[in-house]
């Protein structure tokens, strides 16, 4: 069972297309992250939210993170090429000091057509 | 500088063979990351060093070695692999280890065990 379960796995939308990925646990959290890994490349963090109801905006890409701090939504409005990637939401797990980690979800694979 | 440099890009190596991955980063940070990622699926962690000491190991097989000589660099030594070892490894590094978030990670070596 994973602990972070993202939908949908694969997603293939036409450039000008909106879309929202998710983020979904059982387990209460006190911040998320989401990443984007473009091909070929590391994930790169995009945001982090904090406050269940939080809402964070970059440039075309929502952000919010749930009420209850248990999911989180990704919102793309008019989707381009170069948002193809693989999105990523991750949580910090309490091991105690340096025993901390991140944990990320199952992942979203998005490929936008011209 | 923001980067986090990993050599080589790319690696084919036998099951008889002994090999090691580098990773560089020179932003300061005393937490650094080995992470394992199979295609279309998340980074699965494998190691931490915090402040040049091994402060999680996720079970990792002994033929994985990990190495972190100085707090800018860390090695991972690969002997004996298996076949199902092929995937594409990430290092990571962060600020603090007991705040794991923020990690900024590297490309990536693409290793083939055949």
């Amino acid at each position: 069972t994973q602990l972070l379960e993202q939908s949908p796995q694969f997603l293939s939308i036409q450039e000008g297309e909106n879309l929202t990925v998710y983020c979904n646990s059982s387990s209460v959290f006190s911040s998320l992250q989401w990443y984007r890994q473009e091909p070929g490349e590391g994930p790169v963090l995009l945001v982090t939210v904090v406050t269940g109801g939080e809402v964070k905006k970059l440039k075309r890409l929502t952000f919010q993170f749930g009420d209850a701090r248990k999911d989180s939504s990704l919102h793309i409005t008019a989707a381009q090429p170069g948002d193809t990637g693989l999105y990523l939401c991750a949580v910090l797990i309490l091991g105690g000091g340096a025993t901390n980690k991140l944990i990320f979800g199952t992942g979203t694979l998005l490929a936008v057509q011209p | 500088d923001t980067e986090v440099t990993q050599t080589p890009k790319h690696l084919v190596m036998g099951m008889t063979n002994k090999k090691s991955l580098k990773c560089e980063q020179h932003m300061g940070h005393r937490a650094m990351y080995w992470y394992k990622q199979k295609a279309k699926k998340p980074p699965e962690l494998m190691f931490v060093y915090s402040y040049e000491k091994l402060s999680i190991n996720e079970s990792v097989p002994s033929r994985f070695s990990p190495e972190c000589p100085n707090s800018s660099l860390l090695n991972l030594h690969l002997h004996a692999l298996q076949p199902e070892d092929s995937a594409l490894y990430l290092c990571a590094s962060s600020l603090r280890p007991h705040v794991p978030y923020e990690q900024y990670f590297g490309p990536g070596t693409r290793l083939t065990v055949t």
